[in-house]
This record gives structure tokens, sequence and C-alpha cells, in this order.
């Protein structure tokens, strides 16, 4: 079964850089761009943008465009997304997904959520 | 970008009643590229149903969606204790792939 597992939560000093790994498995990972949504407290979710396994290619949503790099290690089947320069903003839970590349698929499989706290 | 705004914020209501949200698109949503989603606190959002009416895998049939274009609606025909959670919408068929505020439905 398809199945996303994540790293462990993470508590960041402001100014700091945090990288949250998501694991897949289940399915062929160069088959489906995986994409990262975040949610900050009581907050709705936020579509960060997705990762093509196959080439590396990404796409940002604007609002996360310049703090946010998002990587994989094909041979891992693991997807990773980094926050840089961290601010007390981005205290939320960051989820990883799937959709199948080129097409508009909802997202049915999803990670269990890394929270990400940043407080000095 | 197309934004999402679902009503009502809070619905309250008992076991057994029927429950009825509201998404409404800033803009038109192609193809009906229109999902929604159940979360519950500590976890990750579930999909209910996408193409505005289909429901996803095991998902029950008291669940059901319609609309099209600008108005989507999901509606639970009776609530069951485990219905009882955060609703959101998103539309899948153009980047940025938006979501809703989200509607809770609480136990009244």
């Amino acid at each position: 079964q398809v199945q996303f597992v994540q790293s462990g939560a993470e508590v960041k000093n402001p100014g700091a850089s945090v990288k949250v790994s998501c694991k897949a498995s289940g399915y062929i990972f160069t088959n489906y761009a995986v994409h990262w949504v975040r949610q900050a407290p009581g907050q709705r979710l936020e579509w960060m943008g997705w990762i093509n396994p196959v080439n590396g290619n990404t796409h940002y949503s604007q609002s996360f465009q310049g703090r946010v790099t998002f990587t994989r290690d094909t041979s891992a089947t693991t997807a990773y997304m980094e926050v840089s320069s961290l601010r007390s903003e981005d205290t939320a839970v960051y989820y990883c997904t799937r959709d199948l590349f080129g097409s508009s698929e909802p997202f049915e499989h999803w990670g269990q959520g890394t929270l990400v706290t940043v407080s000095s | 970008e197309i934004v999402l705004t679902q009503s009502p914020g809070t619905q309250s209501l008992s076991p057994g009643e029927r429950a009825t949200l509201s998404c409404r698109a800033s803009q038109s949503v192609s193809s009906s590229y229109l999902a929604w989603y159940q979360q519950k606190p500590g976890q990750a959002p579930r999909l209910l149903i996408y193409g505005a009416s289909s429901r996803a895998t095991g998902i029950p049939d008291r669940f059901s969606g319609s609309g099209s274009g600008t108005d989507f609606t999901l509606t639970i025909s009776r609530l069951e204790p485990e219905d009882f959670a955060v609703y959101y919408c998103q539309q899948y068929g153009s980047i940025p792939k938006t979501f809703g505020q989200g509607t809770k439905v609480e136990i009244k």
C-alpha cells in the first residue's frame, strides 16, 4: 500500500534551517510528483509546491519561493523539504503527498505530518 | 490564483442530522477538479470526494458532493459521531492548488 513516513518533530531557533524528509513506499517513486503542504496552527492548508522525482525539477508556490527547497533521493525513494532563515511564522505542520505527474489529481495519500516549531 | 471560500465557519449539529457545507470559488474550477477532505485533530487530511462528486475509496455513501463552476457542496446525510471534524475543499485543476479555510462540524 502507498505510504509516506515523515521525519520527526523539530524545534529550531529563528534564523536556522530545517530539513524534513518523506520516505515513500508502495508505488513507483518516479511516476508521481511529490507535493508539500503546510498547515500553521489553526490555519488552512497551504500548497507549497512539488518536485518531479525523475529529474528533480521543482515548482514553488509564489508564497514559498526563496526560502524553501525541495530535493529528492530516488535510490532511497525519499523527498526532502528544507526551509531556511526560519521565522516564527514558519511554525507549522508540514505534510508530503503525491499526484500522478502531468495530471490533475487530488491528494489521496498523505504523510503523517512533521511539526516544525520555531522559537527562541 | 483561485480563492476558495467555505461557509459556514462552524456548524453545530447533533448526530443523525444532515450537514451541508458550501465552497465558493473566485473563478470557475476547471473540469470540476474540486475535492473535499476531512481532518481530525492531530491527523493528516483524508480525501472524501474528488471531481466534485466522486467518492474516494472506502468513503461511506452518507458523504456526497455536488456542484460545478464556482459553487460546490458537501453533504453528510446523517452525521455519525466520527464525522465531527474540520472539512476543507480544494481545487486541484490549476496552479497554485488552493484550499478553502475549512468548516468545522461540531457536536451540538
